[in-house]
């Protein structure tokens, strides 16, 4: 049974950078039947995309982040991991890191979320 | 790229159906078959119920139904059960994914 579990501080200082990784277990992220995603959301609001990254190493990122976001692959480690620069207060949700099935482009599996606050 | 519109809320009755509208555009929903519909119980990771804008994954109760017409896509919950009080967000891919405003589901 593949799981994800989003892993990094809780808690990061305004104008810093945001870094979340996400270990893959019981699956490999070497599979080219699926994708690999981050989505926030802001506390009582709703979902955002951030990004994908296939197994090529290609990536893709929301238009309004892209200046700020980097998420890379680690296949030695089977996880995949986000950067977020230059974080604000608005930065402050729950992380999500999700598989997506490449052939209907939807996510099939998600981690449980993690919560990370931007505040001095 | 922005948000789809879905309504705020939307309730009925156990037994009751109900249904859940996510209006884009050409760009996204319109455009493309890939509007996918995700629940989400409080403090639970969102769970996928309807993808490719009308199939269930394995484990879906086929209470649940999706369509599409032009740029609005729609989810259907027939015999409202306890259970599917949750919210709701739909999705839509055409190169990047953007996701709809969230409704949510009260059983009366």
């Amino acid at each position: 049974q593949l799981q994800l579990q989003e892993s990094g501080p809780g808690l990061v200082k305004p104008s810093e950078t945001l870094s979340l990784t996400c270990p893959v277990s019981g699956g490999s992220i070497s599979s080219s039947s699926y994708f690999w995603g981050w989505i926030r959301q802001p506390p009582g609001k709703g979902l955002e995309w951030i990004g994908t990254i296939y197994y090529s190493g290609s990536t893709y990122y929301n238009p309004s982040l892209k200046s700020r976001v980097t998420m890379s692959a680690d296949t030695s480690k089977n996880q995949f991991s986000l950067k977020l620069s230059s974080v604000t207060a608005a930065d402050t949700a729950v992380y999500y890191c999700a598989r997506g099935y490449s052939y209907d482009w939807y996510f099939d599996l998600w981690g449980r979320g993690t919560l990370v606050t931007v505040s001095s | 790229q922005s948000a789809l519109t879905q309504p705020r809320s939307v309730s009925g009755s156990p037994g009751q159906s109900v249904t859940i509208s996510c209006t884009g555009t050409s760009s996204d929903v319109g455009g493309y078959k890939y509007v996918s519909w995700y629940q989400q119980h409080p403090g639970k990771a969102p769970k996928v119920m309807i993808y490719d804008v009308s199939k269930r994954p394995s484990g879906v109760p086929d209470r649940f139904s999706g369509s599409k017409s032009g740029n609005t896509a729609s989810l259907t919950i027939s015999g409202l059960q306890a259970e599917d009080e949750a919210d709701y967000y739909c999705c839509s891919y055409a190169g990047n994914y953007v996701f709809g405003t969230g409704t949510k589901v009260t059983v009366l």
